[in-house]
C-alpha cells in the first residue's frame, strides 16, 4: 500500500532553515510528481510545491518562492523541502502528497490537478 | 482569506444528504474541470473523495458526487453516517502561474 513518511520537521528561529523529508513506498516513486502541502494551525491547506518525476521541473507558491526549495532522489525514493528564511507565517504542519495520474497537460508540459495519498504530516513551528 | 470559498459549517442528520458548494472564478473552478474535494478528519492527513470534479478514487462511496456550473462546483453526501463528521476542503487548478488554491474548509457535523 502507498506510505508517505514525513520527517525533519521542528523548531526554527525566524530567519533560520529546516529540511523536509518524505519516504515513499508502496508504489513506484520515480513515475509519479509529488508535491508539499502545508496547513497552519487551525486553518485551510495551502499548496506549497511541486516536482515533476525528475528534477527538470518544479513550481512554488508565491508565499515561499526564493526561500524554499524542492528535490527528489529516485533511487531512494524520497522527496525533500529546504525551508530557507523561515518566518512565523511558515509554522504549519507539512503534508507530503503524491500528485495523482490525473494531471493537465498542454504543450508537453504537465501540471499537478489533484492529491491522491497524502503522509500523516510534519510540524513546522517558527518561534525565537 | 482563501482563493475559493466555502461554507464554514454545514449539518445534517444521519441518512440524509448535504451538499457543500466551492465558488471560485473563471480563472480556476470556472475555467477547469479540475477540481478535486479532501476529507479530512480531526488530526488526520487529507483524503481525496473527488477529482476532475465529479469522479471518484477507487474506495469511495458512490455516496460523494461532485459537480459544477460556472464558477461554483460542489461536493454532495447522500446517506449521511457518522464517519463523514469531518472537514471538507475543495480545491482547483488556477493555471500555470497560480496552479491550484484550496477552500477554506467545511465542517460537516452529522446531528
Amino acid at each position: 500500500q502507498v506510505q508517505l513518511v514525513e520527517s525533519g520537521g521542528g523548531l526554527a528561529k525566524p530567519g533560520g532553515s529546516l529540511r523536509l523529508s518524505c519516504a515513499a513506498s508502496g508504489f513506484t516513486f520515480s513515475d509519479y510528481y509529488m508535491s508539499w502541502i502545508r496547513q497552519a494551525p487551525g486553518k485551510g491547506l495551502e499548496w506549497v510545491s511541486y516536482i515533476c518525476t525528475s528534477n527538470s521541473c518544479k513550481h512554488f507558491a508565491d508565499s515561499v518562492k526564493g526561500r524554499f526549495t524542492i528535490s527528489r532522489d529516485n533511487a531512494e525514493n524520497s522527496l525533500y523541502l529546504q525551508m530557507n528564511s523561515l518566518r512565523a507565517e511558515d509554522t504549519a504542519v507539512y503534508y507530503c502528497a503524491r500528485v495523482s495520474g490525473a494531471k493537465y497537460c498542454t504543450n508537453g508540459v504537465c501540471r499537478p490537478t489533484s492529491f491522491d495519498y497524502w503522509g500523516q504530516g510534519t510540524l513546522v513551528t517558527v518561534s525565537s | 482569506q482563501s482563493a475559493l470559498t466555502q461554507p464554514r459549517s454545514v449539518s445534517g442528520s444521519p441518512g440524509q444528504s448535504v451538499t457543500i458548494s466551492c465558488t471560485g472564478t473563471s480563472s480556476d473552478v470556472g475555467g477547469y474541470n479540475y477540481v478535486s474535494w479532501y476529507q479530512q478528519h480531526p488530526g488526520k492527513a487529507p483524503k481525496l473523495m473527488i477529482y476532475d470534479v465529479s469522479k471518484r478514487p477507487s474506495g469511495v462511496p458512490d455516496r460523494f458526487s461532485g459537480s459544477k456550473s460556472g464558477n461554483t462546483a460542489s461536493l454532495t453526501i447522500s446517506g449521511l453516517q457518522a464517519d463523514d463528521e469531518a472537514d471538507y476542503y475543495c480545491c482547483s487548478y488556477a493555471g500555470t502561474y497560480t496552479l491550484v488554491v484550496f477552500g477554506g474548509g467545511t465542517k460537516l457535523t452529522v446531528l
